[in-house]
Parts: C-alpha cells; structure tokens; sequence
C-alpha cells in the first residue's frame, strides 16, 4: 500500500497571506489528523477528520481549519499567516474501522514544510 | 502542563549495547502508547504500540515496557545499530472526551549509536 502523501512538501509565504496543504491517507483509511511541529512547541494536535467530519480540535486560532472529502483526502487552511506558523505540517491517517475508540496507529506522512517570511 | 515527557534530550550509545529511553505520563486517562522515530524534515515513522492492558510488547529488538502504576514506559533497542540514530517520540491516547485522533507527544530524544 502507497503511505500517506502530502503536497506540496516544501512552501514559502509571506505574512497576511493564506495557504491550503493537502493530504492523501493510507488507501481505505478513514481518520485523518493533522499536526504541527515546531522547535520550541513539538508536535501539536490540530484537529481530526472521519467521514468528512471534525471530530476533535486542538488548541489552535480560527485560522487553522480543515476539511475532508468523500474520498477521505484532507485539506487544512491557514489564513492570515503569521511568522510563528512556520513550521513543519504534518497529516496522519487511521483506519479506524470501527468509527470511535482511540486504539488505532497513526501513520505519517513527509510533512508539508512551510516558511512565512 | 505537558502531559507526556520525555525527560532525556539526548542519549548516546555504543553499537551493539542496548539503548534505553524513557517516557513519563501524567494522565490517568491514557491507554495507547507508542513510539515513533523521526529523522530531520521527515514525517514519524511508527515503530510500536502498547495497550494499557499489557505491560510489555516485543517486536524483533524493538521491545516497550510499561508500567502503570508509575505512569511510565520506556523502549528497549537491542542491539543498537547506526541506523538507530533519530530523533524517538512517545505519544499516548485515550478516549475520552471526543479525544479521538488525538496523539499527545513528548519533545523527543534524540539517540546517537556510535560505531
């Protein structure tokens, strides 16, 4: 099975501007979650999609959001960047077959590497 | 107040010896554990899982420990290769709350195996 696949890998902005980061699960994965990295912060949840829908949130501004498709691909967008959003971006997905639970291994994507300058 | 700590930034070993690193909990709430290796401008690698309802799972060198009552696990590589060298993440989870998807990491330590 192909991995979870992120585009694009590498991105620079400037401030005030927004930007849209895509990513493709494991094939029949149905949970995608979307984190953050940074080097004073680590890795911080951003929020959690199943079946189109947001399931959880992370402790992020308004300008962080996201979607997912019917075909389980995930979209997050950040609008109004700020320096301190970059960062490295990173999608997880799940299989999560039975719809709830927490015991299901997340798998990485490459990371969406995002400089605002 | 980090929920997941990973006390040792940094930890050096010699090939072949046996590299232990350490992770510590705080909530009650957790019940799935795992371990990730990162190198630099890569995604996590998942490497292994616990249950909450085990104490221990092998998987060929790689080998994690838990302890609940002290709210601890450590990870196990024996025998330490070169290759071994990354960057290794605890994460936990649990459900409760709408946490689904969740995965609440530690800042990492990063291992140097030394030939």
């Amino acid at each position: 099975k192909a991995g979870v696949t992120q585009t694009p890998r590498y991105l620079i902005k400037t401030r005030g501007q927004q930007v849209t980061l895509s990513c493709s699960p494991i094939s029949g994965h149905r949970s995608v979650s979307w984190y953050q990295q940074t080097p004073g912060q680590g890795l911080q949840f951003l929020f959690e999609y199943f079946s189109e829908t947001q399931r959880n949130k992370g402790n992020f501004p308004g300008r962080f959001s996201g979607r997912q498709f019917s075909n389980s691909r995930s979209e997050m967008n950040v609008s109004t960047l700020e320096l301190g959003d970059s960062a490295l971006y990173l999608c997880a997905s799940s299989s999560q077959l039975a719809g709830g639970g927490n015991q299901e291994t997340q798998y990485f994507g490459p990371g969406t590497r995002l400089l605002v300058l | 107040d980090q929920q997941v700590k990973q006390n040792s930034p940094s930890l050096s070993v010699q090939e072949g010896r046996i590299s232990i690193l350490n992770c510590d909990y705080t909530n009650s709430m957790f019940d799935y554990f795992l371990w990730y290796k990162k190198y630099p401008a890569e995604g996590p690698t998942f490497l292994i899982s616990i249950s909450s309802i085990k104490d221990k799972n092998e998987d060929g060198r790689f080998t994690v420990f838990l302890n609940k009552s002290a709210k601890h696990l450590s990870l196990h590589i024996v025998p330490s290769q070169p290759g071994d060298s990354a960057v290794y993440f605890c994460a936990a989870s649990g459900y409760y709350g709408g946490s689904q998807g969740n995965l609440i990491f530690g800042k990492g330590t990063k291992l140097s195996v030394k030939p």
